[in-house]
């Protein structure tokens, strides 16, 4: 079973640029959750999608954003990039039980991403 | 405030000891812990996931939850040279069950 992709692998942005992340979840999960990793800041999450909403959000400015496609695929992007975006992007999936509650999240192999 | 306090790192211990990884959270109504090795320039590995109190064991890893004292903590027994990497715990807030608040993690170093 394949796990969660993440694309690209590494992106190097200008200041106020912007950029698209891709993560395709593990077959059969339908929740995709995004995290920021930084050496000072540690995991930090961003927000969560599921069946094509945004569930649950963290605390980031409205720079980033996220959608979910019909196949649970999702994106996030981030719009005029600053050098503190430059971190690790990760991104997780996981199942949903019924009544909504999400089983345990493993993660994609992340997108660094530079901003210069 | 922080919301989930890991042990200041780094921790060494020789090969075949026991490590232990400690954990703190400061919201009482947290409903699952979970814990995630990461090697250095990868992600995170979900090692193990725990939703009552008591103990859950799976191979040589045993988590250990107390909700009354907000603590949760991993065990290694039989560390290995291969077991070093940074410890992450991680809990979900309630009403937000896939949202996971983590702790800055521990390095352990297993000494052959």
């Amino acid at each position: 079973k394949a796990g969660v992709t993440q694309t690209p692998r590494y992106l190097i942005k200008t200041r106020g640029q912007q950029v698209t992340l891709s993560c395709s979840p593990i077959s059969g999960h339908r929740s995709v959750s995004w995290y920021q990793q930084t050496p000072g800041q540690g995991l930090q999450f961003l927000f969560e999608y599921f069946s094509e909403t945004q569930r649950n959000k963290g605390n980031f400015p409205g720079r980033f954003s996220g959608r979910q496609f019909s196949n649970s695929r999702s994106e996030m992007n981030v719009s005029t990039l600053e050098l503190g975006d430059s971190a690790l992007y990760l991104c997780a999936s996981s199942q949903i039980r019924t009544g909504g509650a999400s089983t345990e999240a493993f993660f994609g192999q992340g997108t660094r991403l530079t901003v210069v | 405030q922080k919301e989930v306090e890991q042990n200041s790192g780094p921790l060494s211990v020789p090969e075949g000891a026991i490590a232990s990884l400690n954990c703190t959270y400061s919201d009482r109504g947290s409903q699952s812990f979970f814990w995630y090795r990461q090697y250095s320039g990868k992600s995170p590995e979900l090692i193990m996931f725990i939703y009552s109190n008591g103990d859950k064991e799976d191979g040589r890893f045993t988590a250990q939850l107390n909700k009354a004292s907000q603590y949760v903590s991993l065990l290694i027994r039989d560390s290995q040279p291969s077991d070093s990497a940074t410890y992450l715990c991680a809990v979900t807030p309630p009403g937000a069950n896939s949202k996971l608040t983590f702790g800055k993690g521990i390095t352990l170093s297993v000494r052959p």
